[in-house]
Parts: C-alpha cells; sequence; structure tokens
C-alpha cells in the first residue's frame, strides 16, 4: 500500500521569504501523480500544483513549484515571495497513474503541514 | 457555481441519531469519493464511486456507514446510530473518467460536511 509522510506539521515563513514544505511517499509503483494541495481555514482544497512520475522536469506554477526526487522518493514544494494569503494547510497527496479498471484514482494524503505567514 | 456541492455544510447532532449529508458533483464528472477528515489531519479515503457503482469501500466505513449514488449524479453519505468519533469534516470530490488525455488526475472538491456528535 502507498503512505504519504509530512514530517513537518507546522511551519513558519516571514512575508515575501521563500519556504520549502517537504513530503516523502513510500510505493512499488513506477508510474503515478504527485500533487500538493492547499486548505485555508474553513475553505474547500484546491490543487496548488501537480508532477506526473514519468516527467523529470519539476513542476512549476508562478511562485510554487517542486523539487521530485523520483528515486529517494521526495517530493518537496517550494513556495517564493510567500504572501499572507499563502496561509494554510498544505497536503502532499499521490494517486497511482496505472489505466486498469481496478484503479480507482483514489488520493492518499499526508497529515499535513500548517503554514504561517508573518507580515 | 458549477464546483462541488455539498450539503448541509454544518450538522450537530446528539449521538444515536442518524445523519445524512449530500454531495453534487461537477456535473460531468463520473467518478465521486468520499473522505473524512479529523482536525489537523490529512483526509482519509472512504468510498469510491464510478456512475452509480460504489466499487470501492474503505475499512473505515464501518457498517453503520452506507453511501448511495442512485442516478450516478448527486450522492449520499449517511451515518446511523452516531457516536462521538464520528465527529469529522466529511470531504465529497469528483473527477471525470481518467485517460492520459482527458483530466489532471486532480480530484476536485466541495466545501465539506462537518458533523459534530454531542
Amino acid at each position: 500500500a502507498q503512505t504519504v509522510t509530512q514530517s513537518q506539521p507546522e511551519m513558519s515563513v516571514q512575508e515575501a521569504e521563500t519556504v520549502t514544505l517537504s513530503c516523502t511517499y513510500d510505493t512499488s509503483e513506477s508510474d503515478y501523480y504527485l500533487f500538493w494541495y492547499k486548505q485555508p481555514p474553513s475553505r474547500q482544497m484546491i490543487l496548488v500544483i501537480r508532477q506526473e512520475a514519468y516527467k523529470q522536469q519539476n513542476a512549476t506554477e508562478n511562485r510554487f513549484s517542486v523539487n521530485f526526487q523520483k528515486a529517494a522518493k521526495s517530493f518537496s514544494l517550494k513556495i517564493s515571495d510567500s504572501q499572507l494569503g499563502d496561509a494554510a494547510m498544505y497536503f502532499c497527496a499521490y494517486r497511482s497513474a496505472g489505466l486498469g479498471s481496478s484503479n480507482t484514482g483514489k488520493l492518499i494524503f499526508g497529515q499535513g503541514t500548517t503554514l504561517q505567514v508573518k507580515p | 457555481d458549477t464546483g462541488v456541492s455539498q450539503n448541509p455544510r454544518h450538522k450537530i447532532t446528539k449521538r444515536g441519531q442518524n445523519v445524512t449529508f449530500r454531495c453534487d458533483p461537477i456535473s460531468e464528472h463520473n467518478r465521486l469519493y468520499w473522505y473524512r477528515q479529523t482536525l489537523g489531519q490529512g483526509p482519509e479515503f472512504l468510498t469510491y464511486f464510478q456512475n452509480e457503482a460504489q466499487l470501492e469501500k474503505s475499512r473505515l466505513l464501518s457498517d453503520r456507514f452506507s453511501a448511495e449514488r442512485p442516478k450516478g449524479s448527486f450522492s449520499t453519505l449517511e451515518i446511523q446510530r452516531t457516536e462521538q468519533g464520528d465527529s469529522a469534516m466529511y470531504l465529497c470530490a469528483s473527477s471525470p473518467s481518467r485517460s492520459r488525455t482527458v483530466g489532471t488526475g486532480e480530484l476536485f472538491f466541495g466545501e465539506g460536511s462537518r458533523l459534530t456528535v454531542l
């Protein structure tokens, strides 16, 4: 079974600075997706960034980028130029990418990291 | 609003009562998921529907829990004889049929239904 681990329950960053959130995962599969989701307080979870395992190039979305190390099974999120609106809980998630009928496409989440942004 | 909709947003009930939550997915999405999230934790998978068929259930889904998606559109999650340990946020998510060329592998989440059992 696949597992996702986020070892940082809480992180803090000064506004305009850069912060990196860590995530490791365990799987025997070679083809999968990895995601970072953001969950602001009392609001719905939204996708921040997505990485396909077969792609070597790290994904980037504006101020958000990932460091995907497939061999090490590591998937960290870097937030540059942090803004007050970035304060939220961040979840790393794994999804199998196989197209077989047994693959439900469910996400497996880590425990989350609460990010505080200080003005 | 064409996103995932969940009702009610909040439900407070007494132990032993039954509760039902409803999820309306994005209209063209045939895959629907229920998750449970306790305070400060990541969401835990409960069950999955493809159209009207319930294809996977987690061991977390005890016999007091039942989920349906009768016409392959909206879904309901019922909890019978609620216990204090059922207090949590229940999240619904949907996604389109998955292939390399359709969709991004992403799940789209609703705002959740928060259950408090007294």
